[in-house]
């Protein structure tokens, strides 16, 4: 049951273009989505994140579009650098019955992104 | 450096032994997170701690457990290791309840032969 789904295992951009990455979610009770982004041999180190209240959050170059319609989000790299060859996981959080939250982050598979100078 | 310590980086062990993950939170950090990430998939939650108690946990097996001492460092112990539970171990910590996301270290790899 893949709650958090990125579609696409690997992306190419030439640098200096946008790259767009994919997450689709399942769980309507998701209201917070995070972008990690991971190197080889590191952790993953936090990107960007956009509550549902939001349908869009900018960060320098990094924006994320939230679609609740469609439970849809992207995370747009404009422009995209050599350094952001890495591969790129979304993940969702959801408040529990209780009210108040725990922390699970539900992740996608990744997508690896690649830049090419 | 994320200030989230796991040891060893590296662990390879025999099916069925027995093996201890630990990990060190960020200063100041009270909850911690394990997470397994096997080849080709993303990761997946095995459990949470907050100031020493279990707070959630995901899909864990119950040949694994896990827990956290007063000192906030944790430990995640793997017990009749089969071949499929190769995978790299994550720890992350947070300060709170880590609804908006927390700190990874870099991973303990195990491989099982």
């Amino acid at each position: 049951d893949q709650q958090v789904k990125q579609n696409s295992p690997s992306l190419s951009v030439q640098e200096g273009r946008i790259s767009i990455l994919n997450c689709d979610y399942t769980n309507s009770m998701f209201d917070y989505f995070l972008w990690y982004k991971k190197y080889p041999a590191e952790g993953p180190t936090f990107l960007i994140s956009i509550s549902s209240i939001k349908d869009k959050n900018e960060d320098g170059r990094f924006t994320v579009f939230l679609n609740k319609s469609a439970k849809h989000l992207s995370l747009h790299i404009v422009p995209s650098q050599p350094g952001d060859s890495a591969v790129y996981f979304c993940a969702a959080t959801e408040a529990n019955a209780g009210g108040t939250s725990y922390g699970k982050l539900t992740f996608g598979q990744g997508t690896i992104l690649t830049v090419h100078p | 450096d994320s200030g989230v310590t796991q040891t060893p980086k590296h662990l390879i062990t025999a099916t069925g032994q027995r093996v201890t993950l630990r990990c060190s939170p960020r200063s100041g950090d009270l909850s911690v997170y394990w997470y397994q990430q096997s080849l080709d998939q993303g990761l997946q939650f095995l459990i949470q701690y907050y100031n020493g108690e279990e707070r959630a946990k995901g899909n864990i097996l119950e040949r694994f457990s896990a827990q956290q001492f007063p000192d906030l460092h944790s430990e995640l112990n793997l017990s009749s290791l089969e071949l499929g539970d190769s995978a790299l171990y994550f720890c992350a910590s947070s300060a709170g309840q880590g609804r908006y996301g927390y700190t990874f270290g870099s991973g303990t790899r195990l491989t099982v032969v």
